[in-house]
């Protein structure tokens, strides 16, 4: 079965600090795997996407993910937290053809930063 | 990138009417637009898989003749929430997929409210 896994529901970190949000991920084939950002009351926003290739994958505001498929992992990391990166943050994966199948969404973690 | 909007972006409504919420792929074409819905504090739920020019695929649970899903045109679906009762007070987000890839673009998402 198709699952994604995002053991932290809820982080804290304090601004200027490193953060690394952790996703897992079970799926039957070459996955595409992604990370969206949620802010209340708005929809996703894609932060970075992972298809192919380069397994460390540089996305918007700074963030970036590695994915490895030895652990079935895609964690999204960023150097130092801004706070305006509070927020939700959802992990997700999908399948790689151009048929209809959607994206399979983790539980999402959210992100508090504090001066 | 591509943008996705939907309409209302805040709707309220009293209990036994219906509404319409649409959802507008603005500058590409999605044979392939997705339902979600979204309580507070948690993970996007799939409502259904809505393609263009056939009739919707809906996720188990989720009543069709409730949740009436159109996609008319390749930059249109609407989502119609027939008789809105209180408990379907929810967060309505769409998304269309960029194709060949299945990547999904989210639109701002539509906050219902049902008195």
């Amino acid at each position: 079965a198709q699952s994604v896994t995002q053991p932290d529901i809820h982080i804290t970190v304090s601004e200027g600090a490193s953060l690394e949000l952790r996703c897992n991920y079970s799926y039957g084939a070459t996955p595409y795997l992604f990370w969206y950002v949620q802010s209340p009351g708005q929809g996703l926003q894609l932060l970075l996407k992972y298809f192919s290739g380069d397994t460390l994958v540089q996305g918007i505001k700074g963030f970036e993910a590695e994915f490895k498929r030895s652990q079935s992992s895609f964690n999204l990391r960023k150097p130092s937290v801004h706070w305006s990166d509070a927020a939700e943050y959802f992990c997700a994966v999908g399948a790689i053809d151009s048929g209809n199948t959607p994206l399979v969404f983790g539980k999402g973690t959210r992100l508090s930063v504090i001066a | 990138g591509a943008v996705v909007s939907q309409h209302p972006s805040r709707v309220i409504c009293k209990s036994g009417t219906s509404v319409k919420i649409e959802c507008r792929s603005l500058d590409f074409q999605a044979t392939t637009m997705f339902w979600y819905r979204q309580f507070p504090k948690q993970s996007l739920m799939l409502m259904a898989t809505s393609n263009e020019g056939s009739k919707a695929t809906y996720e188990q649970g989720v009543e069709k003749d409730k949740f009436l899903i159109n996609h008319a045109s390749l930059t249109l679906s609407t989502l119609t929430v027939t008789s809105a009762h209180p408990e379907d007070s929810s967060f309505y987000i769409c998304s269309a997929r960029l194709a060949p890839y299945n990547e999904q673009f989210f639109g701002p998402g539509t906050r219902l409210t049902v008195l």
